[in-house]
């Protein structure tokens, strides 16, 4: 089955840090960019981070800039999300998503639940 | 980075078409044709009806289309059917190579 399957979500102090995964089947994702999308709860959608399919380039939302860093190991086809310095305003669900083209994401994971919280 | 401007609701009655505007910037919506839409029902994962302005991913229905002008990006669903019921959202690839979405726009079926 083509999916992808995020975990590492969970409770965090602000300060904290947290490591997202997001693991593909059926599909080599090597070949396609992917990105971190995120969504508070009872709000819209707000793109995070991509990278390549190499690895070569990353961008990041000013939002989060100098706090995350995205990842990809492509011999076990998964993607990843090191999050540092949480704050309160990061909670929310995070989605990999796999780039179709142009940004446009055409697979989407369940989603993994970070809540920043003291 | 603020969001694309969309409308925070639109309606329709079953069989009707609607429209649903994006507007964002010449950095962003009216400089590059990376604009993609999408649906997300309540508790699910959004999911890809138009990608690249006008272009539907294999297995959207045909009511759905995208135009764009401008600045201003366009959803259109014709033959609203109750399933359309959801939150639409758009995006768009912006000349800072990010991506910006729009705040989302709940479509309801009356």
């Amino acid at each position: 089955e083509v999916q992808l399957l995020e975990s590492g979500g969970g409770l965090v102090q602000p300060g904290g840090s947290l490591r997202l995964s997001c693991a593909a089947s059926g599909f080599t994702c090597d070949t396609y960019a992917m990105s971190w999308v995120r969504q508070a709860p009872g709000k819209g959608l707000e793109w995070v981070s991509v990278i390549s399919g190499t690895g070569d380039s990353t961008y990041y939302a000013d939002s989060v800039k100098g706090r995350f860093t995205i990842s990809r190991d492509n011999s076990k086809n998964m993607v990843f999300l090191q999050m540092n310095g949480l704050r309160a305003e990061d909670t929310a669900v995070y989605y990999c998503a796999k780039d179709l083209a142009g940004d446009a994401f055409d697979m989407w994971g369940q989603g993994t639940m970070v809540t920043v919280s003291s | 980075q603020s969001a694309l401007t969309q409308p925070a609701s639109v309606s329709g009655s079953p069989g009707q078409s609607i429209t649903i505007s994006c507007t964002g910037t010449s950095s962003d919506v009216g400089n590059y044709d990376y604009v993609s839409w999408y649906q997300q029902h309540p508790g699910k994962a959004p999911k890809l009806i138009i990608y690249e302005v006008n272009n539907r991913p294999s297995g959207v229905p045909d009511r759905f289309s995208g135009s764009k002008s401008g600045n201003t990006a366009s959803l259109t669903i014709s033959g609203l059917q109750a399933e359309d019921e959801a939150d639409y959202y758009c995006s768009s690839y912006t000349n800072s190579s990010s991506l910006r979405f729009g705040g989302g726009t709940k479509l309801t079926v009356l």
